[in-house]
């Protein structure tokens, strides 16, 4: 089944720890996307990749990091520095990047702090 | 800045179709409509999306003005599943990202 996988479905970071999401996809795409939601708000753009080896900050990379080793793979790495980590984390896909291309999404993470 | 306008809430009887409108009163010619729901605690699920002619997928149908000024998206058979958040968004070519408004927020009764 084709699709995008996020792991761990929840999770919880210590102060001052690092953690990383896990977002694979087997749809063959060319473009990943890693978006942030809030409660009562809407998507807001970490970070974006068109290609393997490339990637652009989104509108609030601040305290985020990404890598785009493989084409399935978009690991986001919340660092220490993010000071309100607590969100809904969500990765996307698309064949190509572009606005009549749809983006599919995976089932998120949800990051709480302890 | 909202591109899209749509009812905050409707109901709907489960075996009915479910219409769905929204206003983009302003859209212009390279911009796109999509539709996304969301089932509460799940990832966005892209349902359908068009720029000019009407679309038709097994999901659902979309029905765009010939103004394009609004849309209607058709659930042609509702079920209990299709309690979602039901969210509208005009992109444009060039757009890399996805913007959220508040959505409609539809149950489907038994």
């Amino acid at each position: 089944d084709g699709g995008i996988t996020q792991s761990p479905k929840y999770l919880f970071r210590k102060e001052g720890q690092n953690v990383t999401l896990s977002c694979e996809q087997n749809l063959n795409h060319d473009a990943m996307y890693w978006y942030r939601q809030d409660p009562g708000q809407g998507l807001r753009l970490i970070y974006y990749s068109q290609i393997v080896n490339d990637f652009q900050k989104g509108d609030i990379a601040e305290g985020y990091s990404v890598s785009r080793e493989k084409k399935e793979s978009f690991p986001l790495t919340v660092t220490s520095a993010q000071k309100n980590p607590t969100a809904f984390y969500l990765c996307a896909s698309s064949i190509a990047q572009g606005g009549n291309q749809p983006q599919h999404f995976g089932d998120g993470t949800r990051l709480s702090i302890l | 800045d909202a591109k899209t306008t749509q009812p905050t809430s409707m109901d709907c009887a489960e075996g009915r179709a479910a219409n769905l409108p929204c206003n983009h009163s302003t859209i212009s010619g390279n911009e796109y409509v999509y539709w996304y729901r969301q089932i509460h605690s799940q990832g966005p699920q892209y349902i359908i999306h068009g720029l000019k002619n009407n679309e038709t997928n097994e999901m659902a149908s979309l029905i765009i003005t010939e103004d394009r000024k609004s849309s209607t998206l058709i659930l042609p058979h509702a079920t209990l599943r299709d309690t979602a958040v039901y969210y509208c968004i005009v992109r444009g070519v060039n757009d890399y990202k996805l913007s959220f408004g508040a959505g409609t927020t539809v149950t489907v009764r038994a």
